[in-house]
């Protein structure tokens, strides 16, 4: 069954480092999400992207942070100075059409920011 | 803005009993959606249903939405312990998001 992949499982960086996060969202699929959880709170939405760009985003979705889909596969979260509020679980997702609503989460990134 | 709230926040049964967890949210929905998240790893998704539907099944799970008193259930029935983990409604409205409330965390004892 296809699932959205997620790269690096884990990752540690310091303070003011900038972090790219990886994802290989379903194929075919078309609109592509970017969530996170910090540690025993809720999962919070950052962006969606759909047709390469933007359709929305949350007030935590600041300049710090961007995504991109450099090619046909992968879909990327940088954050570009991280700050130790930044430390948090990293979901991508991602849903095939507009008519369908489910949407398909990766395993996670967990970022720890030192 | 809309939030889903699941009670109870903790749940602890026996194998084989049924699961009960209930999810409240605040304005008006497109769809509930109902997301499993076993321990430190991603969300599976279990169930959506939409707003002009009142039951839906899925193997050993019911869900239930009432849009009147804007709540959801979400039913596991003859419960394993492999069903242990957090239970997350989530909400949509139209916009791409997903709200999601603060999870249920369900224990199943062997």
């Amino acid at each position: 069954e296809p699932e959205v992949t997620q790269t690096p499982s884990h990752q540690v960086t310091q303070m003011g480092q900038e972090v790219i996060l990886r994802c290989v969202p379903i194929s075919n699929h078309l609109y592509f999400y970017w969530y996170r959880q910090i540690l025993g709170q809720k999962v919070e939405f950052l962006v969606s992207f759909y047709n390469n760009e933007i359709s929305e985003k949350s007030e935590i979705f600041d300049d710090q942070f961007s995504v991109e889909r450099p090619d046909g596969s992968n879909f990327t979260l940088k954050i570009r100075s991280t700050k130790l509020e930044d430390s948090a679980m990293y979901f991508c997702a991602s849903r095939w059409t507009v008519d369908i609503d489910e949407q398909y989460f990766g395993p996670g990134t967990r970022l720890t920011v030192t | 803005s809309q939030q889903g709230e699941e009670d109870p926040q903790a749940l602890s049964i026996q194998e084989g009993e049924n699961a009960t967890m209930n999810c409240s949210y605040k304005t008006s929905i497109n769809n509930l959606q109902w997301y499993r998240q076993n321990s430190g790893r991603g969300l599976v998704h279990l169930i959506l249903i939409r707003s002009n539907e009142r039951e839906k099944h899925s193997g050993r799970l019911r869900v239930t939405l009432d849009t009147s008193k804007k709540s959801s259930s979400l039913l596991i029935t003859a419960s394993r312990a492999a069903d242990t983990a957090s239970y997350f409604c989530a909400t949509r409205n139209g916009s791409e998001k997903l709200v999601f409330g603060k999870g249920t965390k369900l224990t199943v004892n062997p």
